[in-house]
């Protein structure tokens, strides 16, 4: 299976703060890279597919980026409905598709 | 607007067989332009991808869970289903399905996912 790290694993950010999260395939995996949005008790929400495209309906305040082995996750002023854990997701490799552990946005 | 339902038993004894079904609304399966998937998630866990099914019938799952595990369509009724046998405590988790845009050309991502339904493995 192809592995997927997330960094950091939590951080604390104030409302308006530029948030960078970052995700490290352990092989390439070309664009082949999404990006989710989960709150408490709800489903995973799509924001990004194919590393930097933005998913129709979310703000233009997401962006992603990367190619082959890193990808980054960047939110450019957090607002407070962004507080939530993000998840990155490969799909290169279809004999199995793997998540990332997951980066927890807390309010400072 | 594309929506997906969950449903099945929230309890399983161990070593029976757990059953959940999603029911979709606001698009066909039949329609033949996407896979349909399931998901699960552990308590306070990560996600861990399960399977998905074509509406031709085709499907692809997760080799750690593929000696037990089937996944089926039903195109009369717009829904596909998941059965997970000899279940014990480790498969306890939230279920979800999701539709999945990996059809044809690859790059498999999950929207929308349905609710999600919690199935706990214990006698």
């Amino acid at each position: 299976d192809i592995q997927m790290t997330q960094s950091p694993s939590s951080l604390s950010a104030s409302v308006g703060d530029r948030v960078t999260i970052t995700c490290r395939a352990s092989q390439s995996i070309s664009n082949y890279l999404n990006w989710y949005q989960q709150k408490p008790g709800k489903a995973p929400k799509l924001l990004i597919y194919a590393a930097s495209s933005l998913q129709s309906g979310v703000p233009s305040r997401f962006s992603g980026s990367g190619s082959g082995t890193d990808f980054t996750l960047t939110i450019s002023s957090l607002q407070p409905e962004d507080f939530a854990t993000y998840y990155c997701q490969q799909s290169y490799s279809t004999s199995s598709l793997t998540f990332g552990g997951g980066t927890k946005v807390e309010i400072k | 607007q594309v929506q997906l339902q969950e449903s099945g038993p929230g309890l399983v004894k161990p070593s029976q067989t757990l059953s959940l079904t999603c029911t979709v609304s606001g698009d066909s399966i039949s329609s033949g332009s996407y896979y349909w998937s399931w998901l699960r998630q552990h308590p306070e866990k990560g996600l861990e991808w399960i399977g998905y099914i074509h509406h031709t019938g085709s499907t692809h799952n997760n080799p750690s869970l593929k000696s037990r595990m089937t996944i089926s369509v039903d195109r009369s009724k717009n829904q596909f289903s998941l059965e997970l046998k000899s279940v014990t405590a480790a498969d306890t988790a939230v279920y979800y399905c999701a539709r999945d845009g990996g059809y044809p050309y690859g790059n498999n991502w999950f929207d929308p996912w349905g609710q999600g339904t919690l199935v706990t493995v214990s006698s």
